[in-house]
């Protein structure tokens, strides 16, 4: 069965600073991958999603993410991070032959001024 | 994409009430999903609810508790009945758009005191 690792559960970065969320996924053929975002009090946003192509894909709000097949994973980064950007952040895979998403236990983003 | 609203946004209930919730599409979709998130957790689906079938439930969760309806598609409800604090919780519905992509309503959050 499939099933995703976030590895870290809370995150500090400075604004202006670079970001890079880790994820990781098991699956055996090509996943289908995605990044949501959860702003306090919210529901989840979708940021970004991974289905073929070009292995480097472009969300919203300046965030990218890259598929590595050979480490399994779907990394979400931003060059420098706004204050705006503190949420949890949550990485999903689709089950296969479903149509439901399999998700990340969060990692939470701390941004200091 | 979609715009998704939830009615009530938050409520405060008693021990042994129900709480119906509301959860309204602005175009019509097949797909739509129910999930609770704990405080602090991640993401637990609930159950599916496609227009013109009967909800399915995911285990640990059973209808008689979680009572879902799917009238057309653009509108669904569920209702948390017999509530216990253990329900305290955010409860999330979302859309499916196909290869596996949702989006998600604002949320509720339900304290049960």
């Amino acid at each position: 069965a499939q099933s995703v690792t976030q590895p870290d559960i809370h995150i500090t970065v400075s604004e202006g600073a670079s970001l890079e969320l880790r994820c990781n996924y098991s699956y055996g053929a090509t996943p289908y991958l995605f990044w949501y975002v959860q702003s306090p009090g919210q529901g989840l946003q979708l940021l970004l999603k991974y289905f073929s192509g070009d292995t480097l894909v472009q969300g919203i709000k300046g965030f990218e993410a890259e598929f590595k097949r050979s480490q399994s994973s779907f990394n979400l980064r931003k060059p420098s991070v706004h204050w705006s950007d503190a949420a949890e952040y949550f990485c999903a895979v689709g089950a296969d032959n479903t149509d439901k998403l399999i998700f990340g236990t969060g990692t939470r983003l701390q941004v200091f001024p | 994409s979609a715009v998704i609203s939830q009615k009530p946004s938050r409520d405060i209930c008693q021990r042994g009430t129900s709480l119906t919730i509301q959860c309204q599409v602005d175009s019509q979709v097949t797909m739509m999903f129910w999930y609770r998130q704990q405080p602090g957790q991640s993401l637990t689906l609930i159950a599916t609810a496609n227009q013109g079938s009967e909800a399915t439930y995911e285990s640990g969760f059973v209808i008689d508790k979680f009572p879902i309806s799917r009238p057309n598609l653009t509108f669904s409800t569920l209702t948390v009945s017999n509530m216990s604090p253990e329900d305290s919780s955010i409860y999330l519905c979302s859309v499916g758009r196909g290869n596996y992509e949702q989006y998600f309503g604002p949320g509720t959050r339900l304290t049960v005191t």
